[in-house]
């Protein structure tokens, strides 16, 4: 599985628009880039996936660019209750590799 | 459609004791996953479980253990525990059509607190 390099942490203010880019340089034909939010004390919860270009549901974006090297979680205007940290990962979800591997992931602070 | 769930959600021991932690996939879903979560390590992957098989397995000694049952609920054992063995352990279920689509993305259930004295 190829792995992720991502900030360690970021700093924001609510309303803000907050933009976390991970890089996957060695990312393989069949990957797809997964972003996941923890809280403390709480299990990861999916957040976005997307295999390239742009994805956008009703709580991020994630852009991909054509070589697919890095990617970017975009969240809109953050909120406070947004303070947690973003894992980002990359793999096969086919069946048979079926496991994640995660990265130190970036602790996301909102500020009032 | 219920979560999954994870119990005991804490639990203390001791050193050379053992202990079992069970979780509750998603309904319908046949794949389970286990993950060890600590301050130091990070999120590091145990081992997964579909149709009872584990079919995939981290880097962890042989007192770390699983097994899945019918209906697809899963239990983690881990034996003589170490001071090493306190975390959080998390469990994900994946529905896993089989055909390898995206969409097969992991539910993480709320952990189970693990404290060995």
């Amino acid at each position: 599985l190829a792995k992720t390099t991502q900030p360690i942490s970021m700093d924001s203010y609510e309303g803000q628009e907050v933009n976390i880019t991970c890089s996957h340089n060695n990312i393989a034909t069949n990957d797809y880039i997964t972003w996941y939010q923890q809280f403390p004390s709480q299990g990861p919860r999916f957040i976005i996936q997307g295999y390239k270009t742009k994805v956008t549901n009703e709580v991020a974006s994630l852009f991909i660019p054509a070589d697919r090297k890095s990617s970017t979680l975009s969240l809109p205007r953050v909120s406070l209750s947004d303070t947690a940290v973003y894992y980002c990962l990359v793999g096969d979800p086919s069946y048979n590799t079926d496991k994640l591997i995660f990265g130190t992931g970036t602790r996301l602070q909102v500020f009032p | 459609k219920a979560g999954v769930t994870q119990t005991p959600r804490y639990l203390i021991k001791t050193r050379g004791q053992q202990v079992t932690l069970s979780c509750s996939p998603i309904s319908g879903h046949r794949s389970v996953s286990w993950y060890q979560q600590t301050p130091g390590q990070g999120l590091q992957f145990l081992f997964e479980y579909f149709s009872e098989t584990q079919r995939n397995k981290g880097n962890f000694p042989g007192r770390f253990s699983g097994r899945q049952f019918s209906n697809s609920r899963s239990e983690m054992n881990v034996s003589t525990l170490e001071l090493g063995d306190s975390a959080l352990y998390l469990c994900a279920s994946s529905l896993v059509e089989g055909t390898g689509v995206a969409t097969d993305t992991q539910y993480f259930g709320p952990g189970t607190r693990l404290t060995v004295l």
